[in-house]
This record gives C-alpha cells, sequence and structure tokens, in this order.
C-alpha cells in the first residue's frame, strides 16, 4: 500500500488561510469517506484535527476544515496563528483492512 | 480522561525480540480496536497493527507481517506488540492509539526502538 501524497511543505502569515492537499487513489481517499488529519509538534504524539473528511473533534477550533474532491482530499487552516506551526500528516482507509497516512506536511507561520 | 502509557522500547540486536506494552485507562477498554503507530526518525507515521475488540480480527501492514505479534488483554487493560526478528529499518517511536483507524483518537506517548548491533 503506497503513502498517500502531501506536500513537503506549507506557509502562510498570521491571519491567512492555507490548504494542505493530499492525494490518494480510488482505492483509499477516493474510495471511503474516512479521512482524517493529524497535527504533531515536535517531539509530542499525534493529535486528531478532522475526521471521516470534514469531522471536528470536540475542542478543535472550527478553523481547521476538511473536504474532499475525487482521490484528493484538503486540509485548511483559516486564520493562521503561532501555535498551529506545526507537521500535519492525513490518513485514509486503505481499502484492506490497513490505515495508509501521507508523507506528511510542515506547516510554518510566517 | 483517558490515557495510553506505552513501555517496553529500547535497543534491540536484529534478530532479536522486544515486547512492548500500552496501558490504557479513563476508558473501557474492551470495547475498542486498538493499534500500534510507528515513526521512523525523521520520518512519517506507519500503521503497523490492528486488533479489534475481543480480538476477533488482528491485521497487520506487509512491512510487519510474519515477524511482529499484536495482542491484548481487557483483563489488564494493556495492548502488546512482540517485535520477532527485527531489522534496522523498524526502528521508530511505537505509538499505541485507541480507535478503528477514522480516526485514532487518542494516542500515547510512545517508546523508542531502536534496533541496531
Amino acid at each position: 500500500q503506497s503513502a498517500l501524497t502531501q506536500p513537503p511543505s506549507a506557509s502562510g502569515s498570521p491571519g491567512q488561510s492555507v490548504t494542505i492537499s493530499c492525494t490518494g487513489t480510488s482505492s483509499d481517499v477516493g474510495g471511503y469517506n474516512y479521512v482524517s488529519w493529524y497535527q504533531q509538534h515536535p517531539g509530542k504524539a499525534p493529535k486528531v484535527m478532522i475526521y471521516e473528511v470534514s469531522k471536528r473533534p470536540s475542542g478543535v477550533p472550527d478553523r481547521f476544515s476538511g473536504s474532499k474532491s475525487g482521490n484528493t482530499a484538503s486540509l485548511t487552516v483559516s486564520g493562521l496563528q503561532a501555535e498551529d506551526e506545526a507537521d500535519y500528516y492525513c490518513s485514509s482507509y486503505g481499502g484492506s483492512n490497513n490505515v495508509v497516512f501521507g508523507g506528511g506536511t510542515k506547516l510554518t507561520v510566517l | 480522561e483517558v490515557q495510553l502509557v506505552e513501555s517496553g522500547g529500547g535497543l534491540v540486536k536484529p534478530g532479536g525480540s522486544l515486547r512492548l506494552s500500552c496501558a490504557a485507562s479513563g476508558f473501557t477498554f474492551s470495547t475498542y480496536s486498538m493499534n500500534w503507530v510507528r515513526q521512523a526518525p525523521g520520518k512519517g507515521l506507519e500503521w503497523v497493527s490492528s486488533v479489534s475488540s475481543s480480538s476477533s480480527y488482528i491485521y497487520y501492514a506487509d512491512s510487519v507481517k510474519g515477524r511482529f505479534t499484536i495482542s491484548r488483554d481487557d483483563a489488564k487493560n494493556s495492548l502488546y506488540l512482540q517485535l520477532s526478528s527485527p531489522r534496522a529499518e523498524d526502528t521508530a517511536v511505537y505509538y499505541c492509539a485507541r480507535g478503528n483507524g477514522s480516526p485514532f483518537d487518542y494516542w500515547g506517548q510512545g517508546t523508542l526502538v531502536t534496533v541496531s548491533s
């Protein structure tokens, strides 16, 4: 199972919006609405920010939103804040009783 | 409060063995699927293995199939991962995570496994 494709880096200034893409295939991202997004700060465990494409867990700011079109899912962070600087990973059900992750995107707040 | 605490990591020789543990608290452990996810130094996340409630279903990534064994003890609220014949490429922080993958909603702090002679 190949990893999902994410851009290695993204950036934006405080207050701006940034969108991170996650491209898979019809066998994973495109075939199921089971895309999740995780935020990971250095030395910390990942934290779920979005699940089932666009749902936000309790406590996650509504500045974080998710969407999907075809085989590509996206995470948008609006009103960027300094604490949003982190690595972001997408994941999807892989269709064969497995979960596949993206390679990760380092988000820099300028 | 949900807590997942991994232990058992350390240095292991190629071809050796090591057992990782994850102690769970703050939720009804027996009713949840549990997982191991790893992260090699400076790299991304990789799903390793999952076990459903009651151990009815067990799944492995191709990269560890036949070498790693996942198990759970609901009486002890604990999850395990037995690493057999580890390779250098198995060097990683191993996280215990709750859920069926959509999402993994709680994660432990991780335990580092280093495979080296």
